[in-house]
């Protein structure tokens, strides 16, 4: 399997539910990257990690909370989430954390909280 | 701060005619310029990248965007656009150097739409 990877790729929850979305990259990148893809808005950065060191943190609301347990693998765990937290969840990767280097994206978790 | 603003959320056009979609950006420093696709329930691809040298920045697809710094645009061509063209497009700018504030910044998005 190539590229990034991530799953679920739907999921439904409650706002009581706790539940985690994976990423997998197999490109041997160093960075990590999780987005937040509302619909009408631009992409939102939510984390950085460089070498399993968060290097990025923008203002996050602690419902939301990453690991990065090796350079391969990325998770954000979810609980107590808010319906305006329904989105895509991109997951991206890329060399290392510097400015010139491409981001590769996986294809996405769409996240419905009822 | 930063900012990108693509001017046109949605740009219909028929097959085989040009298109232009435009992306202005804001920035007290240099930066670096990416134009990126997301075709329907995929993630975002890269299309083509500024960093630095020749202005007009050929990419994948048939695209080609021009850096014009006094414009401070990087607007996305392609002469002749196919149904597969479909997508939503995304221009996105990081600053040089990255330790003054290194994340890709995202515009809103722009719907290319190819009619036959």
């Amino acid at each position: 399997e190539t590229g990034v990877t991530q799953t679920p790729r739907h999921l439904v929850m409650g706002m009581t539910n706790k539940k985690s979305l994976k990423c997998e990259q197999h490109l041997g990148h160093n960075a990590m990257y999780w987005y937040k893809q509302s619909a009408k808005k631009p992409l939102e950065l939510m984390f950085v990690y460089s070498l399993e060191e968060r290097v990025e943190n923008n203002s996050v609301p602690s419902r939301f909370s990453p690991e990065c347990p090796n350079s391969s693998h990325l998770f954000l765990h979810l609980h107590t989430l808010q319906p305006e937290d329904s989105a895509l969840y991109l997951c991206a990767s890329s060399p290392d954390s510097t400015g010139t280097d491409t981001q590769y994206f996986g294809p996405g978790t769409r996240l419905t909280v009822l | 701060a930063q900012s990108v603003t693509q001017l046109d959320s949605q740009v219909p056009v028929f097959e085989e005619a040009p298109v232009e979609l435009r992306c202005n950006y804001s920035s007290s420093v240099s930066v670096y310029l990416f134009w990126y696709v997301q075709y329907p329930n995929q993630g975002l691809q890269l299309l083509l990248k500024y960093l630095s040298g020749s202005t007009l920045v050929k990419g994948i697809n048939g695209f080609e965007a021009e850096f014009n710094k006094s414009q401070t645009s990087f607007h996305l061509r392609k002469p002749s656009v196919h149904i597969s063209d479909t997508a939503e497009y995304f221009c996105a700018v990081r600053v040089v150097p990255y330790n003054q504030g290194g994340k890709l910044i995202f515009g809103q998005g722009t719907e290319l739409s190819v009619k036959p």
